[in-house]
């Protein structure tokens, strides 16, 4: 069965420094695709990068890049020069196949940045 | 372009009665999905919808039913509503394809539902 792992459920990361957020996934699909999501305390999910399985380079979407280890099943989040604004939940997530938008999310990890 | 938005924003009902929730996708988006999230059970998919036709459904009770319409909007309805329906329930729309950037679901903020 498909399933997200966050096994971060808390971190601090200092202004400007670089961060990294773990995720685990598990699939037997060949197809699918990952996400990750920013959630602020205001509730909404805001959709920070994607990676498909095919893709062979990491995803980059400004500060974020996705750190795809495909043999080891791992997509982590990486962001860049930490900015107070990025103190938010994230959420991995996968989408098994692409004739859907169903995705499967994690537990999520609490982000703090700290001056 | 205006995102998604979602109505009411919150919601308090008492349990036994029956809601409407309201989704707007994005202008040009077919694929609308509705999320419940809750601090117990995190975010579980409830349904999805791609040009009125339900393509995906989550684990949920016959109570939670939903539906889209031909301007791609949606709306899902719980009925009969118990305690354990407060929650969060967001909903996310995407061009509903499998090609380029078809696959990114934008969110809306939310519709906050307390059941007391």
């Amino acid at each position: 069965a498909q399933k997200i792992t966050q096994t971060q459920p808390g971190m601090f990361v200092q202004e400007k420094e670089a961060v990294t957020l773990d995720c685990t996934y598990d699939t037997s699909d060949q197809s699918y695709g990952l996400f990750w999501y920013k959630q602020p305390s205001s509730g909404e999910m805001i959709f920070l990068i994607y990676q498909g399985s095919y893709d062979e380079q990491n995803a980059t979407e400004g500060r974020y890049s996705l750190n795809f280890q495909k043999a080891r099943k791992s997509a982590n989040l990486v962001i860049s020069a930490s900015q107070l604004g990025d103190s938010a939940m994230y959420f991995c997530a996968m989408r098994e196949g692409f004739n859907t938008d169903k995705l499967i999310f994690g537990t999520g990890t609490r982000l703090q940045v700290f001056p | 372009k205006a995102g998604v938005t979602q109505t009411p924003r919150y919601l308090i009902k008492t349990r036994g009665q029956q809601v409407t929730l309201s989704c707007s996708p994005i202008s040009g988006h077919r694929s609308v999905s509705w999320y419940q999230q809750t601090p117990g059970q995190g975010l579980q998919f409830l349904f999805e919808y791609f040009s009125e036709t339900q393509r995906n459904k989550g684990n949920f009770p016959g109570r939670f039913s939903g539906r889209q319409f031909s301007n791609s909007r949606s709306e899902m309805n719980v009925s009969t509503l118990e305690l354990g329906d407060s929650a969060l329930y967001l909903c996310a729309s995407s061009l509903g394809g499998n090609r380029g950037r078809s696959y990114e679901q934008y969110f809306g903020p939310g519709t906050r539902l307390t059941v007391t």
